[in-house]
């Protein structure tokens, strides 16, 4: 199963783009990108998906670069709700157990 | 419409005690998934369902964890004799079918914590 990277922590200005980068370097073809958060206390929080092209959808936009070994997620106007870990993580096909590991913790500050 | 969602939100019992967590679906969802999630770490799978298939109970930790689900509806994991290393939120999942491209929707957890 391909293995993701993403930095520990970020922080971000309320108002501005929060952009979360992942690694997938060992990806393959059919495999998916999706990208969860958890707002404390709370379970996981679908947020988007992609596999070749670039995604948005009224939370976030996904940027996946050609090669398809890293991904971005873009939050266009952080606000203090969306200080989260959020958790990229790739499917391979026929592959149902999500594994998520510890994800980016990003903090929005006022 | 309604989420996924889990009864109790919080659970604390003694060590040795049986607890039974359970797992209300998205309604149509007919695959249901079982995580835990320790303090400070990531999901570790445990079971899921799909119909009336036989299901995936590869990452249940050991014989004192169980699951039933009945048809496409509720859920219930159950765990018996627990130890303090069970301690954890317990997190359950639906999806419209079993694929891989189909979204798990996470309900709220249950918080268990064994003295």
């Amino acid at each position: 199963d391909a293995k993701t990277t993403q930095p520990p922590s970020m922080d971000c200005a309320e108002g501005r783009a929060a952009n979360l980068p992942c690694n997938h370097s060992t990806i393959s073809g059919n495999e998916y990108v999706y990208w969860y958060r958890q707002i404390h206390s709370q379970g996981p929080q679908y947020i988007i998906h992609g596999l070749k092209n670039n995604e948005t959808n009224e939370m976030a936009s996904l940027i996946i670069t050609e090669d398809r070994k890293s991904s971005t997620l873009i939050l266009p106007h952080a606000t203090l709700r969306d200080t989260a870990v959020y958790y990229c993580i790739v499917i391979p096909p026929g592959t149902y157990k999500y594994i998520f590991g510890t994800g980016t913790r990003l903090k929005v500050l006022a | 419409g309604a989420g996924v969602s889990q009864s109790p939100s919080n659970k604390v019992t003694e060590k040795g005690k049986d607890v039974e967590l359970r797992c209300d679906p998205i309604s149509g969802h007919t695959a249901l998934y079982w995580y835990r999630q320790r303090l400070g770490q990531g999901l570790e799978f445990l079971i899921y369902f799909q119909g009336n298939s036989a299901p995936d109970k590869s990452g249940l930790p050991s014989d004192r964890f169980s699951a039933e689900r009945t048809g496409e509806s509720v859920s219930t994991l159950t765990i018996q004799r627990t130890q303090q290393e069970d301690s954890a939120v317990y997190l359950c999942a639906s999806s419209r079918r079993l694929a891989s491209t189909d979204t798990q929707y996470f309900g709220p957890g249950t918080r268990l914590t064994v003295l």
